[in-house]
């Protein structure tokens, strides 16, 4: 079992361009949750999703939107990057039938200049 | 907004010392608490989900407490070694009344043990 994977590792992008990051979850699951850790703080949630449809949001702007497939793999895509949206974006994965086991992916290290 | 706090912010200590930690979080609404231990480069590595008022849970030389009343929980190492180093988060989840699940976490805690 590969455990949850993300892609790609790191990623350097110039200010106003969109980025898109993926994540696989682990086997059995179906729900995906991402984060954004900034440089000093815990991870931030940005939303989740579970059936391909977006479950529930945290305080992020709308440039910040996601997609899951049918295979449950999720991307997360960042419209008009701006040099705040550098961070780490870890993804997370779990099963509705066993909430408490949330497993995080290494994360992916987006740097906007 | 939930706040979830744990302190210290960074710790040192050397090869054999015994350490603690705190996460501390709003007492009211507890659903469940995690901790996880987090080393550079790696993905975080659950340790411990904990749910009940009072919990007790180990794990090789790490222990965890629970007191969801007064919103806090420890973490305990026994004799820490080099490989115990990395950062420890806690994350909070609320209880939202559905299947809404969302961890709120702390900033962590960076252990460093010294051989």
């Amino acid at each position: 079992d590969a455990g949850v994977t993300q892609s790609p590792t790191h990623l350097i992008k110039t200010r106003g361009q969109q980025v898109t990051l993926r994540c696989s979850p682990k086997s059995g699951h179906d729900t995906v949750s991402w984060y954004q850790q900034a440089l000093g703080q815990g991870p931030q949630f940005i939303f989740q999703y579970y059936e391909e449809e977006e479950r529930q949001r945290g305080n992020f702007p709308d440039r910040f939107s996601g997609h899951q497939f049918p295979n449950y793999s999720s991307e997360l895509n960042v419209n008009a990057l701006l040099l705040g949206d550098s961070a780490l974006y870890l993804c997370a994965s779990s099963s509705t039938t066993g909430l408490y086991e949330q497993y995080f992916g290494p994360g992916t290290r987006l740097t906007v200049t | 907004i939930l706040n979830v706090e744990q302190s210290p912010q960074s710790l040192h200590v050397q090869e054999g010392d015994s350490t603690n930690f705190t996460c501390s979080f709003p007492s009211s609404n507890f659903y469940a608490l995690h901790w996880y231990r987090w080393e550079t480069a790696k993905s975080p590595e659950a340790l411990f989900v904990m749910t009940l008022n009072g919990d007790e849970k180990k794990k090789g030389r790490i222990s965890a407490t629970l007191n969801t009343k007064e919103g806090y929980s420890y973490l305990y190492i026994k004799g820490s070694q080099p490989e115990d180093s990395a950062t420890y988060l806690c994350a909070f989840v609320a209880d939202s009344g559905g299947s809404n699940y969302k961890l709120t976490f702390g900033k962590g805690t960076l252990l460093t043990v010294n051989p």
